[in-house]
């Protein structure tokens, strides 16, 4: 079946630091990937996502490049902010009859002043 | 504004008891899902419906039953079978099942004293 596999936490960075948060995935055919944010005691927020290889998805300042050779979708920002601060969730969805989202179990990011 | 509407936000139940946790979503969407959050565990799929008067059990769906009588709403019950239901609990809706984003409401704290 499908699985992701993310960077575990937590990660600690000073502000203006550069943020790389890993995921690797497996999964048959050609998955979607997405990145989400959950800030404390919300819900999830769609931070981007790629549908197909070599595709990058970007969003405030966040990157992050769809690598199938790899099979991987490495988060990426070049200077956090303490507004960052947050976990973070990778996920794919699969194709044909497994379409649901498949969630990493999260990397929490906390950016000090 | 359109979103994803989930009461209460905080809920406490005596343990044996049965609890209804409401999802509610404007958005005209056709697909809705309940995951279970836990502490470094990610989002666990519990169910997912597709269409009106029909859904399907995710990963972990043993002691929680749904309904989908509206579109707009995606009623979660959690039963006194489910062992260990003190959880965060989270409702999405998307235009299907697929790749595309979902939208997650704030989410439902439940605690089983």
């Amino acid at each position: 079946g499908n699985s992701v596999t993310q960077m575990e936490g937590p990660v600690t960075l000073s502000e203006e630091a550069f943020l790389t948060i890993n995921c690797t995935y497996t999964a048959t055919g050609y998955p979607s990937l997405f990145w989400y944010v959950q800030y404390p005691g919300e819900g999830l927020q769609l931070l981007l996502k790629a549908t197909k290889a070599d595709d990058k998805g970007s969003n405030k300042g966040f990157e992050a490049t769809y690598r199938k050779e790899t099979t991987s979708f490495h988060l990426e920002k070049g200077s956090v902010q303490v507004s960052d601060s947050a976990v973070y969730f990778c996920a794919l969805s699969g194709s044909g009859s497994a379409r649901q989202l498949t969630f990493g179990s999260g990397t929490q990011l906390t950016v000090l002043p | 504004d359109g979103g994803i509407t989930q009461s209460p936000k905080y809920l406490f139940r005596k343990e044996g008891q049965n609890v209804t946790l409401s999802c509610e979503q404007n958005l005209n969407h056709d697909a809705m899902y309940w995951y279970r959050q836990d502490p470094g565990q990610g989002l666990r799929l519990i169910y997912y419906s597709q269409i009106v008067n029909d859904f399907q059990k995710g990963d972990i769906a043993e002691g929680y039953s749904v309904s989908r009588e509206k579109k707009e709403s995606f009623p979660l019950t959690v039963t006194s079978a489910q062992k260990n239901p003190t959880a965060f609990y989270l409702c999405a809706s998307s235009i299907m099942i697929g790749p595309d984003e979902q939208f997650f409401g704030p989410g439902t704290r439940l605690t089983v004293l």
